[in-house]
């Protein structure tokens, strides 16, 4: 069985663009929550969506939003991109998104902005 | 303060070593519990939960104290292997849900 997956694995943008990412969860799974990784940081939590709603929020400004399609895949929009944004961003898939339940990371997208 | 703290590190021990991890958090209502490892550029994966009880999988064992809100992780006769960061997670539902990753401790095992 394929495991969650993202694309594009790198992208290159300038500031003030916008940028869409998206994953894949694993099959069966209803669950998915995004996460910005900084070198040396642990993942920071931005979202996380079950069966299509969003279940929470992180501290991240408006600028990134994200949603489920009904195949239960995500996307993660970020606009008006600043030099700051430059991280790792992660998705997990988790099957009911109890927070009780094991998360399953895909290999990531690694975002330069320039 | 951070809502999940850790161990700065990074930790240098020899192979068979014993070594201990630890990681305070500051929400009382925080309501799961993990260990995840991550590998150098590799994405984060599951160690252990952490139950109240405590629990044990081989040579690691985590321990959950929610009256100090204080998490900690003990791997005993260390190998080349287990070198990574070790990552301390919380679940909260709290004004929504929230998984919330510690700044992560590095381990270093040598030969």
């Amino acid at each position: 069985d394929a495991g969650v997956t993202q694309s594009p694995t790198h992208l290159i943008k300038t500031r003030g663009q916008h940028v869409t990412l998206r994953c894949s969860p694993i099959s069966g799974h209803k669950s998915v929550s995004w996460y910005q990784q900084v070198l040396g940081q642990g993942p920071q939590f931005i979202f996380q969506y079950y069966e299509k709603e969003e279940r929470g929020r992180g501290n991240f400004p408006d600028r990134f939003s994200a949603r489920q399609f009904p195949n239960y895949s995500s996307e993660l929009n970020v606009n008006a991109l600043l030099l700051g944004d430059s991280a790792l961003y992660l998705c997990a898939s988790s099957s009911a998104g109890a927070g009780t339940e094991k998360l399953f990371f895909g290999s990531g997208t690694q975002l330069s902005v320039l | 303060r951070k809502e999940v703290e850790q161990d700065p590190g990074p930790f240098n021990v020899p192979e068979g070593a014993t070594v201990a991890f630890n990681c305070t958090y500051s929400n009382s209502a925080s309501q799961s519990f993990f260990w995840y490892r991550q590998d150098c550029r590799k994405e984060p994966k599951l160690l252990m939960s952490v139950y109240s009880s405590g629990n044990e999988d081989g040579r690691f064992t985590a321990q959950l104290n929610r009256a100090s809100q204080y998490i900690s992780l003990l791997i005993r006769d260390s190998k080349l292997s287990d070198s990574a960061t070790y990552l301390c997670v919380v679940t909260s539902h709290t004004g929504g849900f929230k998984t919330i990753f510690g700044a992560g401790t590095r381990l270093f095992v040598k030969a």
